[in-house]
């Protein structure tokens, strides 16, 4: 079985910029999670979708969005990138909202 | 704002010793989770125990959890070059739909 997979793995924008990051969950899996970790810290909560649905944000600007398909892969959106953005931004999959995850390997966002 | 706080920050050992980990949060929770990154990669699911369990194992992996003190310990026995990564602890805020994780541990494998 393919792990939580993520595009792309690496990315380059300028400031104003918009960005949009995908995952794909594991097969079977509902439930998709955003994290946003900058260097040196631990990830913060972005969103949560299950069953398509959003059922958690995290305490993000209303620049950050995200949508579920009806396949359980998901994408994040960033509209008008701050520098502040930098960072590495991980997809969790979890076939229960309140069991353990499988991380992907993350997308390492750098903003100029 | 962090749930959850790793003791120490930093952590170096030689190659056979074990290692222990520690993490502090506030609110009551559901579950708490321990995992690995490696080199600012994906995270790693190590182990999950619950807030009726007192200790759990997984190979070398041994977790405690003592919800009076809401505190949890991660032992790592006979260390390997392996091992070192970023140990999180991450908890489910008290039910809430998503996980809270602390600032890490950063360990170090000395050969």
């Amino acid at each position: 079985d393919a792990g939580v997979t993520q595009s792309p793995t690496h990315l380059i924008k300028t400031r104003g910029q918009h960005v949009t990051l995908r995952c794909s969950p594991i097969s079977g899996h509902k439930s998709v999670s955003w994290y946003q970790q900058v260097l040196g810290q631990g990830p913060q909560f972005i969103f949560q979708y299950y069953e398509k649905e959003e059922r958690g944000r995290g305490n993000f600007p209303d620049r950050f969005s995200a949508r579920q398909f009806p396949n359980y892969s998901s994408e994040l959106n960033v509209n008008a990138l701050l520098l502040g953005d930098s960072a590495l931004y991980l997809c969790a999959s979890s076939l229960d909202p309140m069991g353990g995850y499988t991380f992907g390997s993350g997308t390492r966002l750098t903003v100029v | 704002s962090q749930q959850g706080e790793e003791d120490p920050q930093a952590l170096s050992i030689q190659e056979g010793e074990n290692a222990t980990m520690n993490c502090s949060y506030k609110t009551s929770i559901n579950n708490l989770q321990w995992y690995r990154q490696n080199s600012g990669r994906g995270l790693v699911h190590l182990i999950l125990i619950r807030s009726n369990e007192r200790e759990k194992h997984s190979g070398r992996l041994r977790v405690t959890l003592d919800t009076s003190k809401k505190s949890s310990s991660l032992l790592i026995t006979a260390s390997r070059a392996a091992d070192t990564a970023s140990y999180f602890c991450a908890t489910d805020a008290g039910g809430a739909q998503k996980l809270v994780f602390g600032q890490g541990t950063r360990l170090t494998i000395n050969p």
